[in-house]
């Protein structure tokens, strides 16, 4: 199974400041033939379903607001909240959908410091 | 617009089978990449991924629960389910249903699910 291994597993942010969660894949995540990186974000809060976030690493799904983006390539990735907003708090999941299974990181949870 | 919605009993005992339905809407899984894959998740830990199928009757499932697991879909009733044999407590917590685009893209609300006798 692809192990996804996520930093920090907590931090603490100020509104209006930058938070980056990265994440490591324990094998590449990058089909070559189709040019495309299989692993999305999840933005989960209490009681709620996680929410998708960016998917193929960079692409954000509809409706998201543009503070959030994803980047990163083969085994090494980060999500990056250009100015952090009240209702950004909550936990942070990495995916890959590589291969079955589809793996998660273990989750970062996101406050307001 | 697409929506999901799990369905089942919220306790089961021991050793019992556990039938989940996840009833879905705004997509058709007998079109072309389509997918619905099932989660499970504790309180305070990551979504687990449980099985998928797939528009073509592609199924996968999770290799510590792969011979308790079973997963099927009616296209015509918009449904997919999940069987889960031998139910422990253990397998409590938020099982959820979920469309696969790319990655998954839209959730049902969850289903909690106790087990005990």
């Amino acid at each position: 199974d692809i192990v996804m291994n996520q930093s920090p597993d907590s931090l603490a942010v100020s509104l209006g400041e930058r938070a980056t969660i990265t994440c490591k894949s324990s094998q590449t995540l990058l089909y070559t033939l189709k040019n495309q990186t299989y692993i999305g974000w999840y933005h989960q809060k209490p009681g709620q379903p996680p929410k998708l976030l960016i998917y193929w690493a960079s692409t954000r799904e509809s409706g998201v607001p543009d503070r959030f983006s994803g980047s990163g390539s083969e085994t090494h990735f980060t999500l990056t909240i250009s100015s952090l907003h009240p209702e950004d708090v909550g936990v942070y999941y990495c995916q890959q959908y590589y291969t079955t299974p589809h793996t998660f990181g273990q989750g970062t949870r996101l406050e307001i410091k | 617009q697409i929506t999901l919605k799990e369905s089942g009993p919220t306790l089961v005992k021991p050793t019992q089978t556990l039938t989940l339905t996840c009833s879905f809407s705004g997509f058709s899984l007998s079109s072309h990449a389509m997918g619905v894959g099932w989660f499970r998740q504790s309180p305070g830990k990551a979504p687990e991924w449980l099985a998928l199928i797939y528009w073509n009757d592609d199924k996968r499932y999770s290799r510590s629960l792969e011979n308790r697991l079973t997963i099927t879909k009616d296209t015509s009733k918009n449904e997919v389910v999940v069987t889960m044999t031998n139910m422990d407590p253990k397998d409590a917590g938020t099982y959820y249903c979920a469309h696969k685009r790319d990655a998954y893209s839209m959730w049902g609300q969850g289903l909690v699910v106790t087990v005990s006798s």
